[in-house]
């Protein structure tokens, strides 16, 4: 059974730094690339950040480059954004999502709300 | 950046009907695209991909169609689960995936 469990989410003031993490189980993470989406509060989705599944390729969205960074652990199946320098814009919850060029497998998300 | 357009924003039918969404892509995606379905307080779930192949464990009256730029997707009876947020996704451009804005699914 497939299971992505996401967490680090929380409040945090204009210009703070938040780390969220994914823990994958019942597929072979090592495998494959991985994503982060985005949802503002009732808005649509948008990816963050991409990582292929050896961490050598990484790619972002033009209003996080510079401020994120996706990484991974392959050997601890869990995948990393480093949020810094984050703005009232970035509040939404922030999905871990499994690639097979479609993403199909999900996790349940986690909250970030960055407000002053 | 491929812009995914989708149509209309809210749809309005009857538990029994069909129910048409209508996705559009601003350069042919060929056949790469999926759609997605959001229930409130839930993450998005893949129901379709490659246009027209239903996920795993996705019923039956769940249908895709279309290439290039114009898709389409049917729920052919509608239940009441099936009220929802469905979402298009263009993985043509991957990894530079982009969604459409979503259209909702009410009663």
């Amino acid at each position: 059974q497939v299971q992505l469990v996401e967490s680090g989410g929380g409040v945090v003031q204009p210009g703070g730094s938040l780390r969220l993490s994914c823990v994958v189980s019942g597929f072979a993470f090592s495998s494959n690339a991985m994503y982060w989406v985005r949802q503002a509060p009732g808005k649509g989705l948008e990816w963050v950040a991409f990582i292929r599944y050896d961490g050598t390729s990484k790619l972002y969205i033009d209003s996080v480059n510079g401020r994120f960074t996706i990484s991974r652990d392959n050997s601890k199946s869990t995948l990393y954004l480093e949020m810094n320098s984050l703005r009232v814009e970035d509040t939404a919850i922030y999905y871990c999502v499994k690639d097979r060029y479609f993403f199909d497998y999900w996790g349940q998300g986690t909250l970030v709300t960055v407000s002053s | 950046e491929i812009v995914m357009t989708q149509s209309p924003a809210t749809l309005s039918v009857s538990p029994g009907e069909r129910a048409t969404f209508s996705c559009r892509a601003s350069q042919s995606v060929r056949s790469n695209l999926a759609w997605y379905q959001q229930k409130p307080g839930q993450a998005p779930r893949l129901l379709i991909y490659g246009a027209s192949t239903r996920a795993t464990g996705i019923p039956a009256r769940f249908s895709g169609s279309g290439s290039g730029t114009e898709f389409t997707l049917t729920i052919s009876s509608l239940q009441s689960e099936d009220f929802a947020v469905y979402y298009c996704q263009q993985y043509n451009d991957w990894p530079r995936d982009t969604f459409g804005q979503g259209t909702k699914l009410e009663i």
